[in-house]
This record gives structure tokens, sequence and C-alpha cells, in this order.
């Protein structure tokens, strides 16, 4: 079963707005990261955050962890076409990586 | 709900010999994704299969094999094992190569070559 479960499963959104994902864990974690894959293709690494953290930011990135609630969230500012992917959130914890279910993000120009 | 079943979950093995990884899609999904992992580093795409058929291939080396199966499991086959093959492998699948339901990940198998 998935460690981490996104939410939404698909989300499309209008060039210019904000695109919020969720992700839930079951299992406590050392850091959670966000990826993004382009066309079933290579994972690109997008943030770490570490369990000790609370919110991180990258660019347009803004990413959260409620590590009581267990669950983060990825914010995308500004969205752009060239944004459209496949987001997905990975935890690591004892020596092994769980990747979530991943969220589509379309953002349309 | 079913997952995408990698097995084994650990594997050590000794250099130059072979391993042979398994890789389980969802019912339904045609397309398998094959990544793999180092310490450290962020995945990395070595190969994919839609319909039985090789559909991209990636940064895999000629040391390695996969193939998709008439059940749309796939195998990854590594000869000649390297120190630095020791990684985390996952394999994902999806329904159609681009995926347009989304993709789901294995738990992966740690290799480790010793």
């Amino acid at each position: 079963s998935q460690q981490g479960e996104e939410d939404p499963q698909a989300l499309s959104i209008q060039e210019g707005e904000n695109a919020t994902m969720n992700c839930s864990y079951k299992t406590s974690i050392n850091n959670l990261q966000w990826y993004r894959q382009n066309s079933g293709r290579g994972l690109v690494h997008l943030i770490l955050i570490r369990s000790n953290e609370r919110e991180k930011h990258s660019g347009r990135l803004r990413v959260t962890l409620d590590t009581s609630k267990k669950s983060s969230s990825l914010l995308i500012t500004a969205s752009r076409a060239a944004d459209t992917a496949s987001y997905f959130c990975a935890t690591d914890g004892n020596n092994d990586m769980r990747f979530g279910a991943g969220t589509r993000l379309t953002v349309k120009p | 709900a079913a997952g995408v079943i990698q097995s084994p979950r650990h594997l050590i093995k000794e250099k130059r010999e072979t391993a042979t990884l398994k890789c389980y899609p969802i019912p339904r999904h045609d397309t398998v994704y094959w990544y793999q992992q180092g310490p450290g580093q962020d995945p990395q795409f070595l190969i994919s299969f839609y319909e039985k058929m090789q559909s991209d291939k990636g940064s895999i080396p000629d040391r390695f094999s996969a193939q998709q199966f008439s059940d749309y499991h796939s195998e990854l086959n590594m000869s000649s094992l390297e120190l630095g093959d020791s990684a985390l492998y996952f394999c994902a699948s999806s329904f159609g190569r681009q995926g347009p339901g989304g993709y789901t990940f294995g738990s992966g198998t740690r290799l480790t070559v010793v």
C-alpha cells in the first residue's frame, strides 16, 4: 500500500493561479521530499523538508510539514504551463523511501 | 487497494553475480517504469515498457536487461554486478504510456553489492 497519499489526484488550473497539493503518510519519517515527473520519465527532485522543519521555500515552491498530522503540502505560486506534470511526495524513514500516489497537475495557458 | 508489488524487498549480492528484480503492476496497468536511486541521488529512469514492448530507454547499463511479460509483470535482470549498482530500485506502473490516470510506485528493492 502507498505510504503517502496525495490529494487531490488531479488538479487543473489556469496559468498564474496557485496550486496546492497535499500528502499524508502513515509512519514516522526522517524527511519528506517532493518530486515532479514529466511524461513518465525522470523524477526531478524539487525540495526536501526534514522532520524537524515546518516550512521551506524554494523559488515559487513552498512546502509545509505537520508531523503531528503526518501531512505535507506543496504550494506552487504563479503557475505556468510548464508546471504541468505529476507531483509526488516521498517519505524517507528507516532506510527506505515510499512514494505517494501523486497529483496530476495541468496548468492551462 | 492493490499496489505495485516489488520483490524482493532486500537483496545482497557479491560482485560479478547476477540479480533479478521483479515488479508486479497494479491490475490493468499496462506500462511499467524502472528507476535506480543511488545513495543521496535522485531516482534515475532506467527503462519502461508498454504493452510488453520496450517503450523508452534511459540510463540503463548494457549489463542490465528487462522485459515485460504477458501478465504485465516486469523483471529487471542485472549481470556482472558492480559495487556501484548498490541502490534502491523502484518500479512504477500506469495505464497508458503518459500515465493519464496517474503513476503508482512500488516500495522498491534495495540491492546491496558486496
